[in-house]
């Protein structure tokens, strides 16, 4: 069974500070994906950044970055200069890559909620 | 194509009554996927279809949901017989094969 944890409901940071939003995930599976995902009181889910388990380096995409330890399973999600449109919900995610059938369906943390205060 | 779209946004139905949802994906993608989002919680996967083909549906939450995509194309989630724990944001995603799934705006049903 899969599992993540996001033990930060809610964070207030001040903009153009760096933020880390925690995520530990478990597995017994060696193959598997993390993604973050963003979520305005909009409701939308935009797609952030992923990180492969077997990937060597961390990801990147813009101002998001991946902190990924493996050993740790840990998958901390990195937002540089912060802007006010960054609040929002973000959630943590995972699936297994080669498994099928059930595997295929994202296994969501509970989510922080990040305000950004100017 | 401007991404996932989800039809009606917002539904309010009594208790008992049957509703339909409707999800168009992104036009290249294979795969579909229903999710269902409770207040102050993580979406929760429910099914999803390559092409046609339900390849998964254990996951759904009683025989009371059931979900269709006839042509691959667009998808269909129905709830027969609402009840008030039915109230949720349902949530529709499309992928291409593994790659990452991209959300529509969900639509948010209220039983009352």
């Amino acid at each position: 069974a899969q599992k993540i944890t996001q033990t930060q409901p809610g964070m207030f940071v001040q903009e153009k500070e760096a933020v880390t939003l925690d995520c530990t995930y478990d597995t017994s599976d060696p193959s598997y994906g993390l993604f973050w995902y963003k979520q305005p009181s909009s409701g939308e889910m935009i797609f952030l950044i992923y990180q492969g388990s077997y990937d060597q380096q961390n990801a990147t995409e813009g101002r998001y970055s991946l902190n990924f330890q493996k050993a740790r399973k840990s998958a901390n999600l990195v937002i540089s200069a912060s802007q006010l449109g960054d609040s929002a919900m973000y959630f943590c995610a995972m699936r297994h890559l080669y498994s099928g059938g059930g595997a295929d369906g994202l296994t969501f943390g509970k989510g922080t909620h990040l305000i950004i205060q100017p | 194509d401007t991404g996932v779209s989800q039809n009606p946004r917002h539904k309010i139905t009594k208790r008992g009554q049957n509703v339909t949802f409707r999800c168009d994906p992104i036009s290249e993608h294979n795969r579909l996927y229903w999710y269902r989002q409770t207040l102050g919680q993580g979406p929760e996967f429910l099914t999803y279809f390559q092409n046609e083909a339900q390849l998964e549906k254990s996951r759904l939450l009683s025989d009371r949901f059931s979900a269709e995509r006839p042509k691959g194309s667009f998808s269909t989630l129905e709830i027969q017989r609402t009840e008030q724990g039915d109230s949720a944001m349902y949530l529709c995603a499309s992928s291409f094969q593994t790659y990452e799934q991209y959300f529509g705006p969900g639509t948010r049903l209220t039983v009352t």
